[in-house]
């Protein structure tokens, strides 16, 4: 029962560095989002996906690309790495919009330096 | 205005006391509404949908005002383990591609269960 996963759980990051949050599910739900969490904060949407091929922003999406070539995965790029993108990062799906749950990963806790 | 509001807490609550919170949302076309919980530094899992009518599921109860526009979440008999941040999610289902059923979070409220 994988459901969400997200790798890597942890990651220093230095000032202008980039790098690849990868996120998969094994549930074959076509929605997919990415959302940040800042301490003591609720979560802010970055990016989400309603299927393979199809993207669009959410609130906070400056900083971040995403991409969706499969159902499974949807990985969140950083470029330019900048200490405001000191967050944790939860990816998230659901089957489809409507009254149904989304499944959470474990999130990755990144630091920018 | 943001579209999902939340009292952020905490809210400092006894053993076996009962506590109530709200979460108001902005947009009258809203559907679908949901409790999350998030323990610190976790992923927030599902706590309960909320029904239009109401619903219980053991000591804890949602319930949903479509006129006034929020949703509440009542704890009975507050444990220990019931310390936590509650988030309120809201799906609004819209005809434009910027509102496609995506959830939208509350920041959540803080809730202390002290012995």
């Amino acid at each position: 029962n994988a459901g969400v996963t997200q790798t890597p759980k942890f990651r220093i990051l230095k000032i202008g560095q980039s790098m690849t949050l990868q996120c998969a599910q094994d549930m074959n739900h076509n929605y997919m989002y990415w959302y940040r969490q800042d301490p003591g904060m609720g979560l802010k949407l970055i990016y989400y996906s309603v299927g393979a091929g199809i993207t669009d922003k959410g609130e906070v999406p400056n900083g971040y690309n995403v991409s969706r070539s499969t159902t499974e995965d949807f990985p969140l790029r950083l470029e330019l790495a900048a200490p405001s993108q000191t967050s944790v990062y939860f990816c998230a799906s659901s089957p489809l919009w409507g009254n149904t749950e989304a499944f959470f990963g474990q999130g990755t806790r990144l630091t920018v330096v | 205005r943001k579209e999902v509001e939340q009292d952020p807490g905490p809210f400092n609550v006894p053993e076996g006391a009962t506590v109530a919170f709200n979460c108001t949302y902005s947009n009258s076309a809203s559907q679908s509404f949901f409790w999350y919980r998030q323990d610190c530094r976790k992923e927030p899992k599902l706590l309960m949908s909320v029904y239009s009518s109401g619903n219980e599921d053991g000591r804890f109860t949602a319930q949903l005002n479509r006129a006034s526009q929020y949703i509440s979440l009542l704890i009975r008999d507050s444990k220990l383990s019931d310390s936590a941040t509650y988030l309120c999610v809201v799906i609004t289902i819209g005809m434009t591609t910027d509102s496609w059923g995506k959830l939208q979070f509350g920041a959540g409220t803080q809730v202390v269960v002290t012995p």
